[in-house]
């Protein structure tokens, strides 16, 4: 299977807003809903940001969010803060019956 | 609250086999569909496989199918990874996950996750 497609890097200043971007194809992220993001902090374990495209598990920020348009699906962090420097990585469901990441995203805050 | 613990990594040779596990407590561990999940240092996050809550339907990707095979005892919480014709590049940390999928719901997403545990392939 071949990974989805992040950029490498992005940056923003405190209080901005940053999208990063993860794009597939209609095999999977164009094919269903089965969407989500990880955040992963240096030397620490992913945590769920973002699930089923949009849905915000209980304790996350609202100044996170998804978005998904045909193959392509977005994370939005708004109101940029110096601990949301990490990487982020999106992951799909495949119509192969598998799940695959997209390569990460390293944030950089400014 | 709800904790997942692996164990069973450590250094192997090329060809050999290893046996992760993943002890799941505070969830009814049998309620959830299961993921193994791999990081190779300094790379990115790698999903192995899946596993259904019953423990009777297992998907893996190209890259450890036929090698890696995954199960689950639902009596006593924990997760296994059997891994075998282990290869250099399968040097990793391995990572069990805890999915929101299962009888109770049909939402997707890996909610909980372990520390890791370090699996280093080498002679």
């Amino acid at each position: 299977q071949s990974a989805l497609t992040q950029p490498a890097s992005v940056s923003g200043s405190p209080g901005q807003s940053i999208t990063i971007s993860c794009t597939g194809s209609t095999y999977d992220i164009g094919g269903h809903d089965h969407v989500s993001w990880y955040q992963q902090s240096a030397g620490k374990v992913p945590k769920l940001i973002i699930y089923d495209v949009a849905k915000r598990p209980s304790g996350v920020s609202d100044r996170f969010s998804g978005s998904k348009s045909g193959n392509m699906a977005s994370l939005t962090i708004s109101g940029l803060q110096a601990d949301d420097e990490a990487d982020y990585y999106c992951h799909s469901f495949t119509s192969s019956t598998t799940w695959v990441f997209g390569g990460g995203t390293k944030l950089t805050v400014l | 609250q709800v904790q997942l613990v692996e164990s069973g990594g450590g250094v192997v040779q090329p060809g050999r086999s290893l046996r992760l596990s993943c002890a799941a407590s505070g969830l009814r561990f049998s309620n959830y569909v299961m993921h193994w999940v791999r990081q190779a240092p300094g790379k990115g996050l790698e999903w192995l496989t899946m596993i259904s809550y019953e423990g009777n339907d297992k998907l893996y990707a190209e890259s450890v199918e036929g090698r890696f095979s995954v199960s689950r005892d639902n009596y006593k919480n924990t997760l296994f990874l059997q891994m075998n014709s282990l290869r250099p590049e399968d040097t990793a940390v391995y990572y069990c996950a805890k999915d929101y999928y299962g009888p109770g719901s049909h939402d997707t997403g890996m909610d909980v996750w372990g520390q890791g545990t370090m699996v280093t392939v080498s002679s």
